[in-house]
């Protein structure tokens, strides 16, 4: 089976600080997406990546960034953290680029205070 | 813009009642549609994917079925482990990605 692992399940940040979300998965997949999931308003794309190095942004990159320096670990970067960016933050990989199922972690929830 | 609705938001069933959770879509070219479960806590786990109309996959006591307009996740006597939310998502032309809102389904003993 698949295992994405994100590195926190829960963390609390001050509004400015820098956060790192970290995310590795074990089955050599090319391809890692970083989402966030609020109520109301599903699960909404903030970046992927198809390989090391390569990063392109989702429906909502804006207040993020990502690093892809190694195959199985893909992070989330929040330069300078607001409070609208309380959250949860779902890591998922995939075998195939698009129309393939995504293999999600157990998330991190994020709160900016 | 694609839009992706799903219907009830919630739905209490007592173990053994079987019923359906429905997902409308509205895309430019569906190559996709992605059913998952997401227990409380947790990320969601894929179900299944259907690509064409009439298409229909089953997996235990759930059944995914697809029209060109909606899809649903029928659930055959279910039981208290099979309380969740269920997500679907589609895949439109573009490559695009939407996921719907969610059905938080429970199941009482």
């Amino acid at each position: 089976d698949v295992k994405v692992t994100q590195s926190s399940r829960y963390l609390v940040k001050r509004t400015g600080e820098k956060v790192f979300l970290e995310c590795v998965q074990d089955m050599d997949h090319e391809n890692m997406f970083w989402y966030r999931q609020d109520p109301g308003l599903g699960l909404r794309l903030i970046y992927f990546s198809y390989d090391v190095k390569m990063k392109e942004k989702g429906d909502i990159p804006e207040g993020y960034s990502v690093s892809r320096e190694k195959k199985e670990r893909f992070s989330l970067i929040l330069e300078s953290a607001s409070t609208n960016q309380t959250s949860m933050y779902l890591c998922a990989s995939s075998f195939v680029l698009y129309n393939s199922p995504l293999h999600f972690g157990n998330g991190t929830r994020l709160t900016v205070t | 813009e694609d839009q992706v609705t799903q219907s009830p938001e919630a739905l209490r069933l007592q173990e053994g009642e079987s019923s359906s959770l429905n997902c409308s879509y509205t895309v430019s070219g569906l190559r996709g549609l992605f059913w998952y479960r997401q227990d409380p806590g947790k990320g969601p786990e894929f179900l299944f994917t259907l690509y064409s109309a009439g298409e229909e996959k089953e997996k235990e006591r759930l059944k995914a079925t697809l029209t060109k307009k909606e899809s649903f996740l029928h659930i055959t006597a279910p039981k208290p482990e099979d309380s969740a939310t269920y997500l679907c998502a589609v895949n439109n032309a573009g490559n695009m990605l939407t996921f719907g809102g969610g059905t938080r389904l429970m199941v009482k003993p």
